[in-house]
């Protein structure tokens, strides 16, 4: 079993409706997650990160965590063809010290 | 969030040379810096942990001759590519960590280092 898993998509929604993003994870010791936006040829960019369970909000974005069931989420409220990307998340395992990512889930918001 | 840049941002050099990039946090000191390489349509494979003022810990199947890493300070990382190969073409990234007061650490990236080995 992988570490961190995401389904790799793509996946496709239509400008304005939400995008759900997925990931599971393995190391139940984990305490800090982060979800990154990577465009196409660019560095990851860090979008938010989550450690409490429950819900975190910052603007459009929220990320959802359930420790119990080892599972972030990240909801995308009106999508906009600027977020299509691919959406990693990372999470910190080996005791904090390493940041181990998923391999990404590429999202299209259609017009 | 913090500002991480990486230098130069793309290198084309010819097989047998070495190449060096470097990350430096410009905005906060990163005891703890990470070099990642990323192959086409691939996520991102960690290749070694630099922390300032000792060895870096290389993951597994990484060279540690191949690839030198040099923490001089809380600032600068170095990564050598030391008798590049064509098959050591990739998208490097560096990655700085920056602990919050909360006791987050958060990881910021450079922009990258597309190196193309002819």
């Amino acid at each position: 079993q992988k570490e961190v898993e995401q389904n790799s998509g793509p996946l496709s929604v239509p400008e304005g409706a939400i995008a759900s993003l997925n990931c599971t994870y393995s190391d139940r010791g984990s305490q800090s997650f982060f979800w990154y936006r990577q465009y196409s040829g660019k560095s990851p960019e860090l979008i938010m990160f989550i450690y409490s369970n429950g819900d975190k909000e910052d603007g459009r974005f929220t990320a959802q965590l359930n420790k119990a069931s080892q599972y972030v989420s990240l909801l995308i409220r009106d999508s906009q063809p600027s977020d299509s990307a691919t959406y990693l998340c990372a999470v910190f395992t080996g005791g904090g010290n390493k940041l181990t990512f998923g391999t990404g889930t590429q999202l299209k918001v259609e017009l | 969030g913090a500002v991480v840049s990486q230098h130069p941002s793309w290198v084309i050099c010819k097989s047998g040379t070495s190449v060096k990039i470097e990350c430096r946090s410009l905005d906060f000191q990163a005891t703890t810096m990470f070099w990642y390489r990323q192959f086409p349509k691939q996520s991102l494979m960690l290749m070694a942990t630099s922390n300032e003022g000792s060895k870096a810990t290389y993951e597994q199947g990484v060279e540690k001759d191949k690839f030198l890493i040099n923490h001089a300070s809380l600032t600068l990382s170095t990564l050598t590519v030391t008798s590049a190969h064509p098959e050591d073409s990739s998208f490097y990234i560096c990655s700085a960590r920056e602990t919050r007061r909360s006791g987050v650490n958060e990881q910021f990236f450079g922009p990258g280092t597309r190196l193309t080995v002819l």
